[in-house]
């Protein structure tokens, strides 16, 4: 599986600041994802990194608020935006296993997450 | 587009026992159904996963079953230990066949 390195594991932020997050993978990966997890809830999708073209974001989130980079096959940023207390969450790496055969894309692995607290 | 529904919420098993997890799903479209345990500040981790050609699928203590005609599929632990407590969560996948949708997930407590 990939080894994906996330930063910062944490950080609390006051209101109206933003913060970005980074995601680093070990290996090539051709699909990157962005989730959110608010407290006590289930997994997000905040939005699909794509190499080289505009992140796609899923109802609900929007670039503005979330703009993501993704500069080459194995790493990409998160960005929240003008944050509010509502932003305080766990926020998600994902990348979908390698660029082999079909059964290896399939897995979707995670990093560790950042917990984010918005004062 | 997809939607899943997980139950329970949470499970309190004695060690020893078994656990059962089921989930259902919408998207009859949909193929490749994994479960992810999440343990207190890590992310979350994949545990077993089953694609749709496949009605059920073993790893040690760990079961997953599918059932594509009622679009339901179950996560199943036997000999459960202490260490088995976490959340888990099961998924699918969406219509465009790129990201996952999950379940709410079911915290699991095992009591020793």
């Amino acid at each position: 599986s990939a080894v994906i390195s996330q930063k910062p594991s944490r950080d609390i932020c006051q209101r109206g600041t933003s913060l970005t997050i980074q995601c680093q993978v070990d290996s090539q990966v051709t699909m990157m994802f962005w989730y959110r997890q608010q407290p006590g809830q289930s997994l997000t999708l905040i939005a699909t990194a794509n190499q080289g073209s505009e992140a796609t974001y899923e109802s609900g989130f929007v670039i503005d608020k979330f703009p993501i980079s993704r500069p080459n096959l194995t790493f990409s940023t998160l960005t929240v935006s003008n944050m509010s207390p509502e932003d305080s969450s766990i926020y998600l790496c994902s990348v979908r296993g390698g660029t082999g055969g079909s059964g290896s894309n399939e897995k979707l692995f995670f990093g560790s997450g950042t917990q984010l607290s918005v004062l | 587009g997809e939607n899943v529904e997980q139950h329970p919420s949470t499970l309190s098993v004695q060690e020893g026992d078994s656990a059962v997890i089921k989930c259902t799903y919408s998207d009859s479209a949909s193929n490749y159904f994994p479960w992810y345990k999440q343990e207190l500040g890590k992310g979350p981790q994949l545990i077993i996963d089953i694609r749709s050609n496949v009605g059920e699928k073993k790893d040690q203590r760990i079961a997953v079953t599918l059932n594509k005609t009622a679009k339901h599929f179950s996560l199943h632990i036997t000999e459960t230990q202490p260490e088995d407590s976490a959340v888990y969560f099961c998924a699918a996948r969406n219509q465009a066949g790129t990201a996952l949708i999950f379940g709410k997930g079911t915290t699991l407590s095992v009591s020793s």
